[in-house]
């Protein structure tokens, strides 16, 4: 299994700023994907980022809120732009597994509140 | 309707309790299915692929039912560090990598 950090682990932020988390692997990855899970919810696809090509987003998510980047095969950012309250949520990087395209392997994620 | 449905519990069993969840999903094409747990304030990790054969890993066994379109899991003799949120996971087939999580299922074991 791939080893997976994030930065920041955690952070507070005030209302209309703007957040990059970033996601780094310790293997080269072909695709990389960030998650979004709210207070008592289960985990939500934000989009997919491929090296080399823009993220594919999710249906309710856009790239003007959620601009993601991929410069190469071991590294992503998520930037969470004009935060509002309702940005407040665990965002998690994850890769996809060796043995099994559809297992994923999970960053340890982003506790982010917005006040 | 949700496309992946678990019951999202609280499940208090103790010690040495079997236990079952089961996950109920809306897409007849799904093609890949798993089991993930997630401890509190931590993040989710696999805990087993489900087959169409059905497969065990020590106390945990996982079937799957295509027709009803619907998977479990069996937790035999429950032991104290099993308590978490218990994630039901399903992939599309085809659908590249659009995994659908369900909201999950929380076990507490209690001594």
């Amino acid at each position: 299994s791939a080893v997976i950090s994030q930065k920041p682990s955690r952070d507070i932020c005030q209302r209309g700023t703007s957040l990059t988390i970033q996601c780094q692997v310790d293997s080269q990855v072909t695709m990389m994907f960030w998650y979004r899970q709210q207070p008592g919810q289960s985990l939500t696809l934000i989009a997919t980022a491929n090296q080399g090509s823009e993220a594919t987003y999710e249906s309710g998510f856009v790239i003007d809120k959620f601009p993601i980047s991929r410069p190469n095969l071991t590294f992503s950012t998520l930037t969470v732009s004009n935060m509002s309250p309702e940005d407040s949520s665990i965002y998690l990087c994850s890769v996809e597994g060796v043995r099994s395209y559809n297992e994923q392997f999970f960053g340890p994620g982003t506790r982010l509140t917005v006040l | 309707r949700k496309e992946v449905e678990q019951d999202p519990g609280p499940f208090n069993v103790p010690e040495g309790a079997t236990v079952a969840f089961n996950c109920t999903y809306s897409n007849s094409a799904s093609q890949s299915f798993f089991w993930y747990r997630q401890d509190c304030r931590k993040e989710p990790k696999l805990l087993m692929s489900v087959y169409s054969s059905g497969n065990e890993d020590g106390r945990f066994t996982a079937q799957l039912n295509r027709a009803s379109q619907y998977i479990s899991l069996l937790i035999r003799d429950s032991k104290l560090s099993d308590s978490a949120t218990y994630l039901c996971v399903v992939t599309p087939r085809g659908g590249g990598f659009k995994t659908i999580f369900g909201a999950g299922t929380r076990l507490f074991v209690k001594a």
